[in-house]
């Protein structure tokens, strides 16, 4: 069955670092687009950033461009977000998600993780 | 950006009750990709429909989408005590990606 495991949450100060992994199984990995997608305590869902099946394409929020990067390692099934100058506004639970159709962007999602939360702040 | 528009915020109904959720799009969604998700407290969200129309894997068929160009609607046809909780609509025809703000179904 289909898993997706996210990591690497955690406390960091403003302007500080962090990697999120998200560890994928049950799927091949290497024939799907995957996704970041967040949300802020009590608020809605928020679109963070995409990647395509074999990395050579992606795409990111306005609100992150710059500052995060989504990378993954299709030999260890790893979706990973490198997120750097990180701002109290990043505060939120963040899922990786995977789309459903096997090398055909359609950007929806029929399987999410259990999500990581990353709190930022001094 | 595509900005979605869900209402209404709030939508308090009985078990037994049909839910009609609302989600407008600030221009046209291309190919009609538009999708819902269900959100439980503390849980990840669950695709419901997809396509605007078409049912995800495993969903019952109380729960029915519909519209196209810039008006989509949820339908749940008889509510069942497990529905209630939030629900979002999600454009994907074009970058960035983006979300509705959320209906919350509450018990009545």
């Amino acid at each position: 069955q289909v898993q997706l495991v996210e990591s690497g949450g955690g406390v960091v100060q403003p302007g500080g670092s962090l990697r999120l992994s998200c560890a994928a199984s049950g799927f091949t990995f290497s024939s799907y687009g995957m996704h970041w997608v967040r949300q802020a305590p009590g608020k809605g869902l928020e679109w963070v950033a995409f990647i395509r099946y074999d990395g050579s394409n992606k795409y990111y929020a306005d609100s992150v461009k710059g500052r995060f990067t989504i990378s993954r390692d299709n030999s260890k099934n790893t979706l990973y977000l490198q997120m750097n100058s990180l701002r109290a506004e990043d505060t939120a639970v963040y899922y990786c998600a995977k789309e459903e159709w096997e090398l055909l962007h359609l950007y929806y999602f029929d399987y999410w993780g259990q999500g990581t939360l990353v709190t930022v702040s001094s | 950006e595509i900005v979605l528009t869900q209402s209404p915020g709030t939508l308090s109904l009985s078990p037994g009750e049909r839910a009609t959720l609302s989600c407008r799009a600030s221009q046209s969604v291309s190919s009609s990709y538009l999708a819902w998700y269900q959100q439980k407290p503390g849980q990840a969200p669950r695709l419901l429909i997809y396509g605007a129309s078409s049912r995800a894997t495993g969903i019952p068929d109380r729960f029915s989408g519909s519209g196209s160009g810039t008006d989509f609607t949820l339908t749940i046809s008889r509510l069942e005590p497990e529905d209630f909780a939030v629900y979002y609509c999600q454009q994907y025809g074009s970058f960035p990606i983006t979300f509705g703000q959320g209906t919350r179904l509450e018990i009545k």
